[in-house]
């Protein structure tokens, strides 16, 4: 089946900085992606979801200053967690659906963020 | 609004056994049902999806069926194995346009364990 890959797979940095998390499509274009938030012990919880060359769609209460989704190509799109707090360490995870529609989105393995 | 339930983990079998994992949904007109597993190390995969009520999904030796009387999209397996350990998530689609694949409303995640 068709390849969603993030990256980093984990990372730790200190409060206020910023980080940037790679999502891409290996092989196939990914005209829709989205990004999840996953706490521990609870639901994936849809944060955004981004159509490639055009603004993210947020959803209820996600700060879109603070998490800044670029899907600038078919096959990439980016979170920035931006001045990261403790309270941002999660697990984040992308999805992604084809131009061609087959009906099935494709999963990241998810990227694990600690904020110091 | 929408919402998935499903039991609490980890749930621990000894290969062979019958697995059941329960899931149930709370939604407003006639939502896509879908059960994901994601193993160690990997992203999330569909396992298998029941659009109607009474379709049965079925792949892998799985199955499910869409309930509506009782909202609910069991997962049922009749002899497990060492390599089914994994985390199974139930999701829905609140959508049943374009065959519901849009969002995904997830459940917390149900770990099981098989052992030898």
């Amino acid at each position: 089946g068709a390849v969603v890959s993030q990256h980093p797979s984990w990372v730790i940095c200190k409060s206020g900085t910023s980080v940037k998390i790679e999502c891409r499509s290996l092989d196939f274009q990914a005209t829709t992606m989205f990004w999840y938030r996953q706490f521990p012990k609870q639901s994936l919880m849809l944060m955004a979801t981004s159509n490639e060359g055009s603004k993210a769609t947020y959803e209820q209460g996600v700060e879109k200053d603070k998490f800044l989704i670029n899907h600038a190509s078919l096959t990439l799109s980016t979170l920035t967690v931006t001045s990261a707090h403790p309270e941002d360490s999660s697990f984040y995870i992308c999805s992604a659906r084809g131009s061609g529609y087959t009906g099935e989105l494709f999963f990241g393995e998810g990227s694990r963020l600690t904020v110091l | 609004g929408d919402s998935v339930t499903q039991m609490e983990g980890p749930v621990t079998l000894s290969e062979e056994a019958f697995l059941t994992i329960n899931c149930t949904y709370t939604a407003t007109g006639y939502p896509s049902l879908f059960w994901y597993v994601q193993y160690p190390g990997e992203g999330l995969q569909l396992l298998l999806k029941a659009t109607k009520a009474d379709d049965k999904g079925s792949n892998k030796g799985f199955e499910a069926t869409y309930r509506k009387e009782t909202t609910s999209f069991h997962l049922e397996k009749g002899s497990v194995q060492v390599s089914d350990s994994a985390v199974y998530f139930c999701a829905l689609s609140p959508s049943m346009f374009s065959g519901g694949y849009n969002k995904l409303i997830f459940g917390a995640g149900t770990r099981l364990a098989v052992h030898p």
